[in-house]
């Protein structure tokens, strides 16, 4: 499986961008990039997804370097409900089935 | 478009009882995964379902564990003669495709099971 390396923990200050590095350098060329957070005890909720090119929506922008070994989860505005744990995540392919396998994550605290 | 929906939010079991967690996955979803996550812990995949299949149960726990899709009506986790270190969040997370097109899972909000 490829292994994501992410920091146990960032603060960012409200309104400001918040940018969550990870670092996936066993990455295989068909495998995807996924970004899920976790408020509180809540479930899982996805954020984004991208194989090699920058992807961005409503929620946030994803950065992959171009030789894929790490990535950079981008909130352009943190707001207070922006505190979670955040996951990245690669996909794995094995045989008919593609798991998420969940790491420890980064746990953001936004403050005023 | 409702969500992935589990019932119930919580659920409390003594030793030895029986616990039934279910799942409605999203409108046109036919793949379901279980998760679990024990307190102050990540979550762990368990087992991957289509309609009336088991495609992966990798991490499903060997004994006391179940679970179907089956093609009517939700998913169900069934344990059996629970035990207190059963007690966690059980996550339950569909989507439309399953493997093929890396699908993003849209996860419910879990069902907290704790054995007295």
């Amino acid at each position: 499986d490829a292994k994501t390396t992410q920091p146990p923990s960032m603060d960012c200050a409200e309104g400001r961008a918040a940018n969550l590095p990870c670092n996936h350098s066993t990455i295989s060329g068909n495998e995807y990039v996924y970004w899920y957070r976790q408020i509180h005890s809540q479930g899982p909720q996805y954020i984004i997804h991208g194989l090699k090119n920058n992807e961005t929506n409503e929620m946030a922008s994803l950065i992959i370097t171009e030789d894929r070994k790490s990535s950079t989860l981008i909130l352009p505005h943190a707001t207070l409900r922006d505190t979670a744990v955040y996951y990245c995540i690669v996909r794995v392919r094995t045989g008919t089935a593609s798991k998420l396998t969940f790491g420890t994550g980064t746990r953001l605290q936004v403050t005023l | 478009n409702a969500g992935v929906m589990q019932n119930p939010r919580h659920l409390v079991r003594r030793r030895g009882q029986e616990a039934r967690l279910r799942c409605s996955p999203m409108k046109g979803h036919s793949h379901v995964y279980w998760y679990r996550q024990l307190p102050e812990e990540g979550l762990k995949f368990m087992v991957y379902l289509q309609k009336e299949n088991i495609i992966d149960e990798s991490g499903m726990p060997k004994e006391r564990f179940s679970a179907e899709f089956p093609k009517e009506g939700p998913s169900i986790l069934r344990i059996q003669q629970v035990v207190r270190g059963d007690s966690a969040a059980y996550f339950c997370a569909s989507s439309p495709l399953g493997d093929r097109n890396n699908s993003p899972l849209h996860f419910g909000n879990g069902t907290r099971l704790t054995v007295t």
